[in-house]
């Protein structure tokens, strides 16, 4: 079993649609939660880190469960800049990142 | 600098010859790793340098692969005779802290290896 889980989609939905994505983990000593987002093989960007009391950012909205082990990614009137892989990222102590698979969104004019 | 900068940003090997991949961290960082890429966007983290002290060394393989962070060098990754499926994009992160929620991890534009 992966450490990280995602559904890898493709998600292909219409500009101004809400999307939503979740992951699993399976490290219940994890610490640190983050979104990061990747396009077309560049390097990964950090989208936002993600925290329990639930964070939002603009059209963003990250959610944690601890007991559940579940984080998700909330994004409302999807943009076509918005188009790009998401990847759910864990960071248990020690500093190494444990990635997801990504799950891709492509967003249709 | 204000970057991670990697190079080359691409390399071709023959299977059985050496590769070398170079990063040098944002400047004032003293946190560096490497994560290796495959496809399906499967990263695998490798390892991780406090200044030019290994800190992490669990994702690397026994063989093959060695690592370096010396001091006023840039890092470098090292696999020496290269197999297929070491084929894949290495990227490097640097931060000011290990887990810190404060620092994030800042992602150099990778190297592309193809070996052939």
């Amino acid at each position: 079993r992966k450490e990280v889980e995602q559904d890898p989609g493709p998600f292909n939905v219409p500009e101004g649609a809400t999307v939503a994505f979740n992951c699993t983990y399976s490290n219940s000593a994890s610490q640190s939660f983050f979104w990061y987002r990747q396009d077309c093989r560049k390097e990964p960007k950090l989208l936002m880190s993600v925290y329990s009391s639930g964070n939002e950012d603009g059209r963003f909205t990250a959610q944690l469960n601890r007991a559940s082990q579940y984080i998700s990614l909330l994004i409302r009137d999807s943009k076509l800049s918005d188009s790009a892989t998401y990847l759910c990222v864990v960071r248990p102590r020690g500093g190494k990142l444990i990635f997801g698979q990504g799950t891709e969104l492509s967003v249709k004019p | 600098g204000e970057e991670v900068a990697q190079t080359p940003k691409h390399l071709v090997r023959g299977e059985g010859q050496k590769a070398k991949l170079y990063c040098a961290p944002i400047k004032g960082h003293s946190y560096v790793f490497w994560y290796q890429q495959v496809l399906k966007n499967e990263f695998k983290f490798l390892i991780s340098f406090q200044n030019e002290n290994v800190f992490d060394e669990t994702g690397m393989p026994k063989e093959r692969f060695s690592a370096k962070c010396l001091p006023n060098s840039p890092c470098s990754l090292e696999i020496q005779a290269t197999k297929l499926e070491d084929s894949a994009v290495y990227f490097c992160a640097s931060s000011q802290s290990e887990g810190s929620d404060r620092y994030e991890q800042y992602f150099g534009p990778g190297t592309r290896l193809t070996v052939t």
